[in-house]
């Protein structure tokens, strides 16, 4: 099986603007969440998606959201972005996601200028 | 909130010896606990993981211990290998959390020659 897929892998925004990443989950996964790492915070949740429904959400402004279509892909937006926002978004799959096994992607770098 | 402390942030070691990571959480709720390796550039790649009705797990080189009444887990390699020189994650989740993995900080593990 493919593994868990997120596009761009590289991105450089600037201050105020806003970007959207990609996660194709392994092929059956319904679930998807998504992790912020930066050296300080470490790696922290975003969010999570099950069946098109954000079932969790971490502490994150209400400038970062999230949406997942009905083939599990899920993307997450982050608007008017700000210089803290440089990290690498990590996107994980699992069948469910109690306590069922996460995947991890590549992750997407994003450099905010 | 969960809360996971791990311990050491960094560890050296010559190859051949051990080396074991230790996590304390704070959530009796939780009850799955997954190990991820994640070397540069990549996204966490799971190691291995311990549910909350097993006390220990091998696979090879690694374990995981559990501790339910003390709430912390361990991580142990053996025989360790240059290749095993990345940075460790020790996590938790469960209760009622949907797709959320609570992390510890990380321990930078170098094996060397």
């Amino acid at each position: 099986k493919a593994g868990v897929t997120q596009t761009p892998r590289y991105l450089i925004k600037t201050r105020g603007q806003q970007v959207t990443l990609s996660c194709s989950p392994i092929s059956g996964h319904r679930s998807v969440s998504w992790y912020q790492q930066t050296p300080g915070q470490g790696l922290q949740f975003l969010f999570e998606y099950f069946s098109e429904t954000q079932r969790n959400k971490g502490n994150f402004p209400g400038r970062f959201s999230g949406r997942q279509f009905s083939n599990s892909r899920s993307e997450m937006n982050v608007s008017t972005l700000e210089l803290g926002d440089s990290a690498l978004y990590l996107c994980a799959s699992s069948g469910d996601s109690k306590r069922e096994t996460q995947y991890f992607g590549p992750g997407t770098r994003l450099l905010v200028l | 909130g969960e809360n996971v402390e791990q311990h050491p942030s960094t560890l050296s070691v010559q190859e051949g010896d051990s080396a074991v990571i230790k996590c304390t959480y704070s959530d009796s709720a939780s009850n799955y606990f997954p190990w991820y390796k994640q070397e540069l550039g990549k996204g966490p790649q799971l190691i291995i993981d311990i549910r909350s009705n097993v006390g220990e797990k091998k696979d090879q080189r690694i374990a995981v211990t559990l501790n339910k009444t003390a709430k912390h887990f361990s991580l142990h390699i053996t025989e360790t290998q240059p290749e095993d020189s990345a940075v460790y994650f020790c996590a938790a989740a469960g209760g009622t959390s949907y797709g959320k993995l609570t992390f510890g900080q990380g321990t930078i593990l170098t094996v060397h020659p």
